[in-house]
């Protein structure tokens, strides 16, 4: 059974602090992980990728790996308002006998307040 | 902007009718994908293409069939479309395919009535 898993929220932060976004995944064999910010009515947009464990930094967004725990997590620092959207999580799958789709999460609404 | 545009952006439909969806792109990608997004599920891959003519199932294909007779289109038909099939209906591309990063087009709104 496939499964992305994450918190569906919304997850309420003040402006400034920091966000934490977490996603939990199944198939112990998924080597790419994906975040994606959404914003209503809009398509998905690439924000992070991170293929290794550990943290990988890009600006104000840190995506954590933990393949054994097989768990990943988006750190958004010094939230704002604008940050304010659905995150969705996507991990590489099997299918088709080769690690080559990616499977989407349900998302997490995050909402940042002034 | 992965120039990919997605048309119509809107439709409504009636039960039973075919309905044609198209995604162009502008960039000669080889791999491209069908999504529907509904609330409380994400998105789930319909089809996908990996080449001119060529194209798979992904985990939700009944009821859909797909054509790729040019690298930058890649049409979506819904046969005999149902209410089921009220969604919105993204395109993707990936410029290397596999579990590599996939970028979307802007998304269709169909609803059938």
């Amino acid at each position: 059974q496939k499964e992305v898993e994450q918190n569906s929220g919304p997850l309420s932060v003040p402006e400034g602090a920091i966000a934490s976004l977490n996603c939990t995944y199944s198939d112990r064999g998924s080597q790419s992980f994906f975040w994606y910010r959404q914003y209503s009515g809009k398509s998905p947009e690439l924000i992070m990728f991170i293929y290794s464990n550990g943290d990988k930094e890009d600006g104000r967004f840190t995506a954590q790996l933990n393949k054994a725990s097989q768990y990943v997590s988006l750190l958004i620092r010094d939230s704002q308002p604008s940050d304010s959207a659905t995150y969705l999580c996507a991990v590489s799958w099997g299918f088709s006998g080769g690690y080559n789709k990616l499977i989407f999460g349900a998302g997490t609404r995050l909402a940042v307040h002034p | 902007d992965a120039g990919i545009t997605q048309s119509p952006r809107h439709k409504v439909t009636e039960t039973g009718t075919p309905v044609t969806l198209r995604c162009h792109q502008t960039e000669n990608h080889r791999y491209m994908y069908w999504y529907r997004q509904d609330p409380g599920h994400g998105l789930r891959l319909i089809h996908y293409s990996y080449g001119v003519k060529d194209t798979d199932k992904g985990e939700v294909s009944d009821g859909y069939s797909v054509s790729r007779s040019k690298t930058e289109d890649f049409l979506l038909t819904l046969e005999s479309a149902t209410s089921s099939q009220t969604s919105v209906y993204f395109c993707a591309i990936s410029v290397y395919g596999g579990d590599n990063e996939q970028f979307f087009g802007p998304g269709t709104r169909l609803t059938v009535l």
